[in-house]
């Protein structure tokens, strides 16, 4: 079984402060992929990065950037100078390639205050 | 830019009513999904399906079916509905070379209450 887990509920931080979004998974596959989301509130997901199993590097995307850690079984999401646009909910989620399956965490709602 | 989009943004409905939730999309996607979404739990996939007239279930079916007779249209149907199917409900395409481990594309959703 796969699973996916986001500890952090909500996390509330000041206009140009960084805040990390920890995201961690299980899975038994080798192959696998890792999606994040974000979902404003007018309610419509939107895709931000999709990551297989077999590239660990970070990226780096303007003030976005990702984690990820086969080691920790960790996938986590770094805004760096938080602005009040990024206040939503986040979604982490995992696909197993052989797999017809697809799990999301419970997400993180972030507040960004002016 | 995809577009997904869903017939309502919001529905009231009354318990064992039939209930149709619909899908389009306007990208020649091939694979089409249904989630629903509820605090806590994050998003579950209901069913899904990779072509017309093609079905998977998902996580959590029970309670519900779906029908794809086009491929830009996917219909959620509760046939008898229920109060603990009050919830969010969104809809998802992706291109289909890779099922889903491909980037979805989401639509607004529907806020179903069911009363």
């Amino acid at each position: 079984a796969q699973k996916v887990t986001q500890a952090q509920t909500e996390i509330s931080v000041v206009e140009k402060e960084d805040v990390t979004l920890d995201c961690v998974y299980e899975t038994r596959d080798t192959t696998y992929y890792l999606f994040w989301y974000k979902q404003p509130p007018s309610g419509e997901l939107v895709f931000l990065i999709r990551r297989n199993s077999f590239d660990e590097q970070n990226e780096i995307s303007g003030r976005y950037s990702w984690n990820f850690q086969k080691s920790t079984s960790s996938f986590n999401f770094t805004i760096t100078a938080s602005q009040v646009v990024d206040s939503a909910v986040y979604f982490c989620a995992l696909s197993e390639a052989d797999n017809n399956d697809m799990r999301f965490g419970a997400g993180t709602r972030l507040t960004v205050k002016p | 830019d995809v577009k997904v989009t869903q017939s309502s943004r919001y529905l009231v409905k009354r318990t064992g009513e039939k209930v149709f939730l619909e899908c389009v999309q306007d990208m020649d996607h091939e694979n089409m999904f249904w989630y629903r979404q509820d605090p806590g739990l994050g998003l579950r996939l209901i069913y899904f399906s990779y072509d017309v007239k093609m079905k998977e279930k998902g996580d959590i079916p029970e309670g519900y079916s779906v029908s794809r007779e086009k491929k830009e249209r996917f219909s959620l149907i509760l046939e008898s509905a229920s109060t603990n199917q009050t919830s969010m409900y969104l809809c998802a395409s992706s291109l289909g070379l890779r099922g889903l481990q491909e980037t979805q594309y989401f639509g607004p959703g529907t806020r179903l209450l069911v009363l």
